[in-house]
């Protein structure tokens, strides 16, 4: 079973960042939350991780409170491109991915013109 | 980054034939790939995971003697639906870790239709 639970749906404007959230209230201290999305058709696009810090790449920031039960990702400038179903994931660290990385329903966000 | 290219991405079939799909790590070796099926509107489930050089483990539920895989070498895993037939219509995921960075990476997935 996911270990994460997130909204079933989002709508986003176009332009305006975009904030999907994410519980894991049950996270250890060895788990990186993972986030990837899906586009319609096709296979799951790998966005960013981290473990307890904050991180930022050019395509998402993922922000993770401090006592890491829940995390934020987020697309500054949200596209028409970037609707998808958003994947949050836990995974321990030395864990082979397999049965340890679980697609739970995700989040749909739909970034509106 | 790495890629993980998956072929066909799409074929339709009639029912009892058999169909490959291809699943290739092109610019790393992995040992383990993962192979997952994803119906209409429903998340990624999780297969099998393909070993290269040793049998393919396959989650409960799953006909090992219907979806076989072969992982023939450090960067190429099949998934051969044999007799195939309309409930086996589905959308068919690869993946392998990329072990360096800790990412798992997707294929563009193979949309199977069995007529």
């Amino acid at each position: 079973d996911a270990k994460t639970t997130q909204p079933p749906s989002m709508d986003c404007a176009e332009g305006r960042a975009a904030n999907l959230p994410c519980n894991h209230s049950t996270i250890s201290g060895n788990e990186y939350v993972y986030w990837y999305r899906q586009i319609h058709s096709q296979g799951p696009q790998y966005i960013i991780h981290g473990l307890k810090n904050n991180e930022t790449n050019e395509m998402a920031s993922l922000i993770i409170t401090e006592d890491r039960k829940s995390s934020t990702l987020i697309l500054p400038h949200a596209t028409l491109r970037d609707t998808a179903v958003y994947y949050c994931i836990v995974r321990k660290v030395r864990d082979n991915y397999g049965q340890n990385f679980v697609f739970g329903p995700g989040t749909r966000l739909s970034v509106l013109p | 980054g790495a890629v993980v290219s998956q072929h066909p991405s799409w074929v339709i079939c009639k029912s009892g034939t058999s169909v490959k799909i291809e699943c290739r790590s092109l610019d790393f070796q992995a040992t383990t790939m993962f192979w997952y099926r994803q119906f209409p509107k429903q998340s990624l489930m999780l297969m099998a995971t393909s070993n290269e050089g040793s049998k393919a483990t396959y989650e409960q539920g799953v006909e090992k003697d219907k979806f076989l895989i072969n992982h023939a070498s450090l960067t190429l895993s099949t998934l051969t639906v044999t007799s195939a037939h309309p409930e086996d219509s589905s959308f068919y995921i690869c993946s392998a870790p990329f072990l360096a960075t800790g990412e798992l990476f997707f294929g563009e997935g193979s949309r199977l239709t069995v007529l």
